[in-house]
């Protein structure tokens, strides 16, 4: 068990609908990432919170959009969704103890689109 | 886009062999992680590998780093059914802010 923690497991939506996804991070630890794990594309980086300011952004649509609370939690939300989303959505933290540098997953959030 | 190459897409091996497999990237980095990923799980972290270390061990796992031909390698000795996985190399840029990039990955079948 990484220690964080992603719900909803599993998620079916229909096409131009909205999802939240959310996540809380490993206790402690400040930074809260996101990441898509598709067929074609692989394990894409979206983006990177820190301490509740977003720090860095990969590839990630205009369509979605992420925050970091203050109480260190986060939530992906995607919205007008399309058939290519269906994808497992990672959420992953890191910084509070041990190696800093290691960057700890959840088991992911798998979104279908019908 | 993915940062590298991993070699091979697919390796089977029978239980009790050793596994290699190798990563190769573009730019400079900051560390290189190896995770693992169970069919359909999360990704577990495995080992990270600072730029200015060329050899690490954790258990029967044994990663090098090459920066200068920007590869790395991971080793599974004495393998195991319960190894069957997925295994993807991460690096992270020296860019000053974290950012995982990952290969694209090996998967790993070890028959008893």
């Amino acid at each position: 068990d990484s220690g964080v923690t992603q719900t909803p497991k599993h998620l079916i939506t229909a096409t131009g609908q909205r999802v939240t996804l959310r996540c809380s991070p490993r206790s402690g630890d400040l930074s809260v990432y996101w990441y898509q794990q598709s067929l074609d594309q692989g394990l894409q980086f979206l983006i990177h919170y820190y301490n509740g300011e977003e720090r860095a952004k990969g590839n990630i649509l205009e369509r979605f959009s992420a925050q970091q609370f203050p109480d260190l939690h986060s939530e992906l939300n995607l919205s007008s969704l399309e058939l290519g989303d269906s994808a497992l959505y990672f959420c992953a933290s890191s910084g509070s103890t041990g190696n800093r540098n290691t960057i700890y997953f959840g088991e992911g959030s798998w979104l279908t689109v019908v | 886009s993915q940062q590298g190459e991993e070699d091979p897409q697919a390796l089977s091996i029978q239980e009790g062999e050793n596994a290699t497999m190798n990563c190769s990237y573009k730019t400079s980095i900051n560390n290189l992680q190896w995770y693992r990923q169970n069919s359909g799980r999360g990704l577990v972290h495995l080992i990270l590998i600072r730029s200015n270390e060329r050899e690490k061990h954790s258990g029967r796992l044994r990663v090098t780093l090459d920066t200068s031909k920007k590869s790395s390698s991971l080793l599974i000795t004495a393998s195991r059914a319960a190894d069957t996985a997925s295994y993807f190399c991460a690096t992270d840029a020296d860019t000053g802010f974290q950012k995982l990039v990952f290969g694209t990955g090996t998967r790993l079948l070890v028959s008893p």
